[in-house]
């Protein structure tokens, strides 16, 4: 089975603070992401990526950056935390390519409070 | 990627039948249709997927018309177990690079 891990369950950080969110998967795939889920808005997609050092703005990239050095490995980084960014953080791969077998698998979550 | 559009909300008791329907109008030619659940505190899970007429597995079925605009997951016989959000994101074809659009959800609560 395919394990994404995601490196906290739990976080709390202050205002200001920078944050990292770590998630490592352990299948080889190509392409990573990076979502936010917020009460009555489903998933949104923060940034992905498809190969090492490459990423991709989703639809709300706005206060976030990411890093991929290695494969297995995607970071967020909340440059200088806000209020607004309290949510749940989730973190997914899947092999590269598109379509038919290659379903996104996910993590459990960081829910990150800013304070 | 196309949008879709779900009921926010369904109610069923356990041992029936449950159809939940996604409208996704524009959907383009390489968009496949998935279908995923997501438990309290869990990440989304992939259920199925299909791209036209009908798929079945151990867990659901997902029926396709032929217009592709719609698509309808069946779980038979739910339990309390089933209870969960379930989501119908397209996977676009090509350049989207495996991305998904997941929109609201459809909150599936079954029933003793």
């Amino acid at each position: 089975d395919v394990k994404v891990t995601q490196s906290s369950r739990y976080l709390v950080k202050r205002t200001g603070e920078k944050v990292f969110l770590e998630c490592v998967q352990d299948m080889d795939h190509e392409n990573m992401f990076w979502y936010r889920q917020d009460p009555g808005l489903g998933l949104r997609l923060i940034y992905f990526s498809y190969d090492v050092k490459m990423k991709e703005k989703g639809d709300i990239p706005e206060g976030y950056s990411v890093s991929r050095e290695k494969k297995e490995r995607f970071s967020l980084i909340l440059e200088s935390a806000s209020t607004n960014q309290t949510s749940m953080y989730l973190c997914a791969s899947s092999p590269s390519g598109t379509g038919i077998g290659q379903p996104q698998h996910f993590g459990d979550g960081t829910r990150l409070s800013i304070l | 990627l196309a949008k879709t559009t779900q009921p926010i909300s369904m109610d069923s008791y356990e041992g029936q039948e449950v159809n939940i329907t996604c409208s996704h109008n524009n959907i383009a030619t390489n968009d496949y249709i998935t279908w995923y659940q997501q438990f309290p505190s869990q990440g989304p899970r992939f259920i199925i997927q299909g791209y036209k007429t009908k798929v079945t597995n151990e867990v659901a079925s997902l029926f396709i018309p032929a217009d592709r605009k719609s698509s309808t997951l069946s779980l038979p016989r739910v339990s309390l177990s089933d209870t969960a959000v379930y989501y119908c994101p397209l996977a676009g074809g090509g350049s989207t690079l495996g991305r998904l659009y997941f929109g609201r959800g459809t909150q599936l609560t079954v029933w003793p």
